[in-house]
């Protein structure tokens, strides 16, 4: 069936490194692809998305490009800040039982020392 | 302001008991969600709803309860059935365009522990 897989967390990493936290998907079809954040005690928010082959969604620094032929859709920001210490978690549309649902990747648990 | 609401923030009960966690949203969105999230771990979907007075099961619907009498609410009860309900619990809503559920939006959570 459908799944997403991150790569396992924690990821720590010093101010102003690079980031990358991989993610990829099996889906039979063409999904839209989304990464969400969530701040400590808090519910989610959209970071980005992703609705075809080859698009790029962005947002606050992050990006992340929807790879097709490698079935990936990974998220990067050139230079992290101690705010941007989070869960984040990647995530695919598909359709289960004749609706349409979000299928969710385990999360990845950020920390960015300062 | 447009936005998902969930009440309480923190909710404790005693183990036996019924308890309903509210979920409210005036995006004006067809399809609403009830998700758990337990420490460390992904979300979990509960429950869900694309039209009102009707809704389906999750992948972890046991011991759990919903109505969709509005559009704007989705209710959750959690029943003296769950085995373990000690977790937090999302509301999430989205749009449905061209049969496909859009972005969706969550509430900031409630926290609810068995005493």
């Amino acid at each position: 069936g459908d799944s997403v897989t991150q790569m396992e967390g924690p990821v720590t990493l010093s101010e102003e490194a690079f980031l990358t936290i991989n993610c990829t998907y099996t889906a039979t079809g063409y999904p839209s692809l989304f990464w969400y954040v969530q701040y400590p005690g808090e519910g989610l928010q959209l970071l980005l998305k992703a609705t075809k082959a080859d698009d790029k969604g962005s947002n606050k620094g992050f990006e992340a490009t929807y790879r097709k032929e490698t079935t990936s859709f990974h998220l990067e920001k050139g230079s992290v800040q101690v705010s941007d210490s989070a869960v984040y978690f990647c995530a695919l549309s598909m359709i289960k039982d004749s609706n349409y649902q979000l299928i969710w990747g385990a999360g990845t648990k950020l920390i960015i020392k300062p | 302001d447009g936005g998902i609401t969930q009440s309480p923030k923190y909710l404790f009960r005693k183990e036996g008991q019924n308890v309903t966690l509210s979920c409210e949203q005036n995006l004006n969105h067809d399809a609403m969600y009830w998700y758990r999230q337990d420490p460390g771990q992904g979300l979990r979907l509960i429950y869900y709803s694309q039209i009102v007075n009707d809704f389906q099961k999750g992948d972890i619907a046991e011991g759990y309860s919903v109505s969709r009498e509005k559009k704007e609410s989705f209710p959750l009860t959690v029943t003296s059935a769950q085995k373990n309900p000690t977790a937090f619990y999302l509301c999430a809503s989205s749009t449905i365009r061209q049969g496909r559920t859009d972005t969706q939006y969550f509430g900031p959570g409630t926290r609810l522990t068995v005493l």
